[in-house]
């Protein structure tokens, strides 16, 4: 059974502050992503990893960075949070050469800024 | 550019009723299509995909490339069908786009 972990479920933090958000996978999935999710708006990729240390821009990606040390986690980071970037973010991972389209996600980090 | 594109936010029907969530999508590749779904307090999940041509839990979409459309059908919509339904494009770079997703609400 494919298990995706987000360390934090939620987290508050400060305007300004740096944050990190971690995701790990156990099924030695090449993918890893991360989408922020907000009401009408759906998911949108923020970035996508193929393989360690290999990262790709999503559609917005401004504001974030990511890490891939390893392969079974993928850390997305806040450098200067802002109040805008109060949302849900999910982590989801996948096969790479054998991708057939299924991503697995995680429960989910609700990060609200003040 | 790919784009997916769900024009209903919310969509409510009874139970035993007919449910179409629509989805529109942009590519200019050839397009792998999916539909994912969450139920709630679940993680997003894949419901199905056009390649395989199947039907989940009664639903099936059918991708008409004349059209750019993917719509997700059910001929009788049950209660536990609640749930927030996006549609999705797998590009060549293997990365998934996702529509801003359809809340449907199946009422008693």
């Amino acid at each position: 059974d494919v298990k995706v972990t987000q360390s934090s479920r939620y987290l508050v933090k400060r305007t300004g502050e740096k944050v990190f958000l971690e995701c790990v996978q156990d099924m030695d999935h090449e993918n890893m992503f991360w989408y922020r999710q907000d009401p009408g708006l759906g998911l949108r990729l923020i970035y996508f990893s193929y393989d360690v240390k290999m990262k790709e821009k999503g559609d917005i990606p401004e504001g974030y960075s990511v890490s891939r040390e390893k392969k079974e986690r993928f850390s997305l980071i806040l450098e200067s949070a802002s109040t805008n970037q109060t949302s849900m973010y999910l982590c989801a991972s996948s096969l790479g050469v054998s991708f057939t389209g299924e991503l697995f996600f995680g429960e989910g980090s609700r990060l609200t800024v003040l | 550019a790919q784009r997916v594109t769900q024009p209903e936010k919310l969509l409510s029907v009874f139970k035993g009723a007919p449910v179409e969530l629509k989805c529109n999508y942009s590519y200019s590749g050839s397009p792998e299509l999916f539909w994912y779904v969450q139920y709630s307090r679940q993680r997003l999940q894949l419901l199905l995909r056009h390649i395989s041509r199947e039907s989940i839990k009664g639903f099936t979409a059918d991708l008409n490339k004349g059209e750019t459309s993917f719509h997700l059908k059910k001929p009788f919509a049950q209660e536990e069908d609640s749930a927030m339904y996006y549609c999705a494009l797998r590009n060549n770079n293997n990365d998934m786009r996702f529509g801003a997703g359809t809340r449907l609400t199946v009422k008693p």
